[in-house]
C-alpha cells in the first residue's frame, strides 16, 4: 500500500526548484509531507485533506489531486538547508499512514 | 515538551535472543505505530495502534510483536532476531479523533543490528 514517489534522487544549485510527485493506487483521505535529515527522524511538513487544498510552509508548498490520488511538493528557491530525504505519507479509509519510498534532495551551492 | 522516546538508540545483539525495544510519548496520542527503514525501501510499517488493547499489522509484521496495555507505551518485541531485522527502527504517534490522522511525531530511532 505504499505511495510511488518520483524521482528517486534529485540535485539542485541554491536558488533553483524542485518538483517532488506521490501517486497512489487507493482513494486517498489526505497526504501528509515529511522531511528527514540524515541520522534523524522524519519532521512533519504539512498535511493535505481532501478537497484539492493547496498549502504552503515558507517556501515549500504542495496540492492534493484527490481525483488522481496525487500530491505535489514544491521547493522554490531552494537552500543548502532543504536538503534531506522527502517521504509523502497516505491516509486511506482505514485511517493508517504509509510512507513511500523518499525522494533524496540535495542543494549543492 | 511534547516527545517520542525509544530506548535504547544503538542494540547489537545475536540471533535467536529476545529483546524489546520501548516506545513512550506524553502528548496522550491515540495511535502509536513501529516502522522500519533500510536503505532504498523508506519506511515500512510494521504494526500499528489505534488505541489502548488495539493493534494491528503493518506491511512488515513477520517476526515482531507488539503490545499496547497503557496509552503511553507502545514497545516492540523481537522474540527471535534474525540478521534480516538488522534496520533502523522508528516509534511514532498522533492523535486521531473522527476518523482524521494529524500530525506524526516520531522517536530518535533505534539502530538495531543483528549478528
Amino acid at each position: 500500500q505504499q505511495p510511488v514517489q518520483s524521482p528517486q534522487a534529485v540535485i539542485l544549485r541554491e536558488g533553483e526548484d524542485a518538483v517532488i510527485n506521490c501517486s497512489s493506487s487507493k482513494a486517498l483521505y489526505s497526504v501528509h509531507w515529511y522531511r528527514q535529515k540524515h541520522g534523524e527522524a522524519p519532521v512533519f511538513l504539512m498535511i493535505l485533506l481532501k478537497g484539492g487544498e493547496q498549502k504552503g510552509h515558507e517556501k515549500i508548498s504542495a496540492s492534493f489531486n484527490e481525483k488522481k490520488q496525487q500530491s505535489s511538493l514544491y521547493l522554490t528557491a531552494s537552500q543548502l538547508s532543504y536538503s534531506g530525504t522527502y517521504f509523502c505519507g497516505t491516509v486511506t479509509g482505514a485511517n493508517n499512514l504509509f510512507f513511500g519510498t523518499g525522494t533524496r534532495l540535495t542543494v549543492i551551492p | 515538551e511534547a516527545q517520542v522516546t525509544q530506548n535504547p538508540r544503538y542494540l547489537i545483539t545475536v540471533t535467536g535472543k529476545k529483546l524489546t525495544v520501548t516506545c513512550s510519548q506524553n502528548m496522550n496520542h491515540e495511535y502509536m505505530s513501529w516502522y522500519r527503514q533500510d536503505p532504498g525501501l523508506g519506511l515500512r510499517q510494521i504494526y500499528y495502534s489505534m488505541n489502548v488493547e488495539v493493534t494491528d499489522k503493518g506491511d512488515v509484521p513477520e517476526g515482531y510483536k507488539v503490545s499496547r496495555k497503557e496509552k503511553r507505551n507502545f514497545p516492540l518485541i523481537l522474540e527471535s532476531p534474525s540478521p534480516n531485522q538488522t534496520s533502523l527502527y522508528f516509534c511514532a504517534s498522533r492523535r486521531q479523533t473522527s476518523g482524521k490522522a494529524g500530525e506524526q511525531y516520531f522517536g530518535p530511532g533505534t539502530r538495531l543490528t543483528v549478528t
